[in-house]
């Protein structure tokens, strides 16, 4: 089945640890993006990348980093700089020059 | 303030009633989304709209580009319809503008 995937469900981590989460997509999708949720908020970009090898930072890239070494797979770092990592992160990806993009199902990453 | 605001927060119903959920945006944009989150977190895109109206089943989105407003209608509300509707906006910059969301409970 065509999709996007993303894993695990639900993370804990120690404060202080970096922590990577996976993003994958069979869908041939040119276009990734990673976006954040936090109660009584909207959804906010963190990055998007439209091509292999290239990335942009979103409104609130800080404390993240990403790669885009292959089409498919767009994971994400929360590395122990992001002051405020607890949160719900959506992957998501779209065709070049497309508006619907394609969410998965989320990570809850919990920093205790 | 944010680019798109949303209203009702939260709107319980009982099955059977029409629903309306509405948004305003203060950007220009070129296109408009609603889209529905489950309580497990997964979203499902439900329509994108640049002007008119759309139908989909007993959902019917519309939008007044010149008032800077869409409504999402649910007609003959169903508990299966209780999520989150999401209402996001494509800026004229590319960037995706996204509301806080309107939390709707049907109650059988």
């Amino acid at each position: 089945d065509g999709g996007i995937t993303q894993s695990p469900k639900y993370l804990f981590r120690k404060e202080g640890q970096n922590v990577t989460l996976s993003c994958e997509q069979n869908l041939n999708h040119d276009a990734m993006y990673w976006y954040r949720q936090d109660p009584g908020q909207g959804l906010r970009l963190i990055y998007y990348s439209q091509i292999v090898n290239d990335f942009q930072k979103g409104d609130i890239a800080e404390g993240y980093s990403v790669s885009r070494e292959k089409k498919e797979s767009f994971p994400l770092t929360v590395t122990s700089a992001q002051k405020n990592p607890t949160a719900f992160y959506l992957c998501a990806s779209s065709r070049w020059g497309q508006e619907t993009q394609y969410f998965g199902p989320g990570t809850r990453l919990l920093v205790l | 303030k944010n680019e798109v605001e949303q209203s009702p927060q939260n709107l319980t119903a009982q099955e059977g009633e029409f629903i309306t959920i509405n948004c305003s945006y203060s950007v220009g944009i070129s296109a408009l989304h609603w889209l529905q989150q489950h309580p497990g977190g997964g979203i499902v895109s439900l329509f994108m709209l640049s002007s008119g109206k759309k139908k989909h089943g007993r959902l019917i989105a519309t939008i007044n580009i010149q008032e800077k407003h869409s409504s999402l209608h649910i007609t003959a509300s169903h508990p299966r319809d209780s999520a989150v509707y999401i209402c996001a906006v494509r800026g004229s910059g590319n960037q995706f503008y996204f509301g806080t969301g309107t939390s709707l409970t049907v109650i059988p």
